[in-house]
């Protein structure tokens, strides 16, 4: 059983350097989300694609945030000029289906800590 | 707008039974979900209503109105690996069927 799976699962940073984040839906999902999540919070919704098509951005996110899912299956999650604002968890999450009931699985997560 | 309220933190016995409060605001309400997260873990699927009433799933139970905009989730003859944060999403059609998730309740099991 291959859940989401995302990498890696700790990114320690300095303000300005550029991170990258991969995250591996379950292979028949075709909704991949990222969320980030700080401590006591719930999941903040950054963006979201529908196989290769990115459906969705949150006017929340800056355009420092950047994602891809070139091909359907993994997709990227750029965060370029880090700021210390910018530490916290970031989640991934896939489903199947379109509008319907669909419940998201979650990957691990990466805690990212900018210094 | 949307809003989800939920209670921050909340103390209950072992072996008792706990009901954990949500209530909403949303113009295009199409479910509602509850989630379980450990401290440092991802969320994991609980349950999800749609329709009015009580869903129940072995020790778990929830409920929803839609007309109050409210939903609860009941845990009975708790043990101490429930301690964990119970999170409340509803999805938004007016949103693209996103996930709208309020902030946690934090439950801690006292033995």
């Amino acid at each position: 059983d291959t859940g989401v799976s995302q990498n890696p699962r700790h990114k320690i940073t300095k303000r300005g350097q550029n991170v990258t984040f991969r995250c591996d839906p379950i292979s028949e999902h075709n909704r991949l989300y990222w969320y980030r999540q700080t401590l006591g919070q719930g999941p903040e919704f950054l963006t979201y694609f529908q196989n290769e098509a990115q459906l969705e951005k949150s006017r929340l996110l800056s355009d420092r945030f950047s994602a891809e899912r070139p091909k359907g299956s993994f997709s990227t999650l750029e965060i370029q000029r880090t700021e210390q604002g910018d530490s916290a968890m970031y989640l991934c999450a896939s489903s199947w289906g379109v509008g319907a009931y669909n419940e998201q699985f979650f990957g691990p997560g990466t805690r990212l800590t900018v210094l | 707008g949307q809003n989800i309220d939920q209670p921050t933190e909340m103390t209950a016995t072992e072996g008792a039974i706990v009901q954990i409060n949500c209530t909403y605001q949303t113009s295009g309400f199409n479910g509602l979900f509850w989630y379980q997260q450990h401290a440092g873990e991802a969320p994991t699927f609980l349950s999800y209503n749609v329709l009015d009433g009580l869903e129940e799933k072995g020790r778990f139970s929830s409920f929803l109105s839609r007309s109050k905009g409210y939903s609860y989730l009941l845990l009975k003859e708790l043990q101490m690996k429930d301690s964990a944060s119970y999170l409340c999403a509803v999805r938004d059609r007016h949103s693209n069927y996103q996930l709208i998730w309020g902030a946690g309740t934090k439950l801690i099991i006292k033995p």
